[in-house]
């Protein structure tokens, strides 16, 4: 079975710096998705960016960006220049290649503090 | 377009009354997901339906929950009787990719059973 854990609960940074929210998995798998979803307050879960484990480049968009590291099972997620707008739960996320099910993590709480 | 929609939004029952929840996917996304997410914790699937077809309800507690998508558009999950521990934020997502595809989030149905 896979689980994907996030062990920071809750974390806070001022606006416009820069933090490091952190995954790992565990899997057998050799071929997977990996994700990062955003649940604002009281709003929907929106995708904030997806990774596909044969790619070794890592994912960007925009003022997100990971860092997968596929041997030690890690995919972080970095916000730059964060904002306001950035406050929410965080969750990490983990699909194998023709499996549909989602496993997610437990959540990271990120403020921004203006 | 329009996304995901819920309703209620909001339910406050006693105990062992039934409660009942509805979905309306995005319009041409054949894949339906009911999630559910306890306090703090990431989303768990229930049910996941192709079409009108019910392909993973291996995590659905049976005995008291039931789920129908009629026509392979709108979904119903229901609840009979409702119990304590049932307390928690019932999310509905949608993708057109079931394998690795985004998933796209309603913004749940928060369920109180007192």
């Amino acid at each position: 079975a896979q689980t994907v854990t996030q062990s920071q609960p809750e974390m806070s940074v001022q606006e416009a710096e820069t933090v490091t929210l952190s995954c790992t998995y565990d899997t057998s798998e050799s071929n997977y998705y990996l994700f990062w979803y955003k649940q604002p307050p009281s709003r929907q879960m929106i995708l904030v960016i997806r990774q596909e484990a044969y790619k070794q480049q890592n994912a960007t968009e925009n003022r997100f960006s990971v860092n997968f590291q596929k041997a030690a099972k890690s995919f972080s997620l970095k916000i730059s220049d964060s904002q306001l707008g950035d406050t929410a739960m965080y969750f990490c996320a983990f699909t194998p290649f023709g499996n549909e099910k989602l496993t997610f993590g437990t959540g990271t709480r990120l403020t921004i503090i203006p | 377009e329009a996304g995901v929609v819920q309703s209620p939004r909001y339910k406050i029952i006693e105990k062992k009354q039934p409660v009942a929840f509805w979905c309306n996917p995005i319009s041409g996304h054949n894949t339906l997901y009911w999630y559910l997410q306890n306090l703090g914790q990431g989303p768990e699937l229930l049910i996941r339906y192709e079409n009108e077809e019910a392909v993973d309800d291996s995590q659905l507690p049976k005995d008291r929950f039931s789920a129908e998508r009629l026509k392979g558009v709108d979904s119903t999950l229901k609840i009979q009787p409702a119990e304590l521990g049932d307390s928690a934020v019932y999310l509905c997502a949608s993708s057109l990719d079931p394998y690795g595809g985004e998933l796209f989030f309603g913004e749940g149905s928060r369920l109180t059973v007192l």
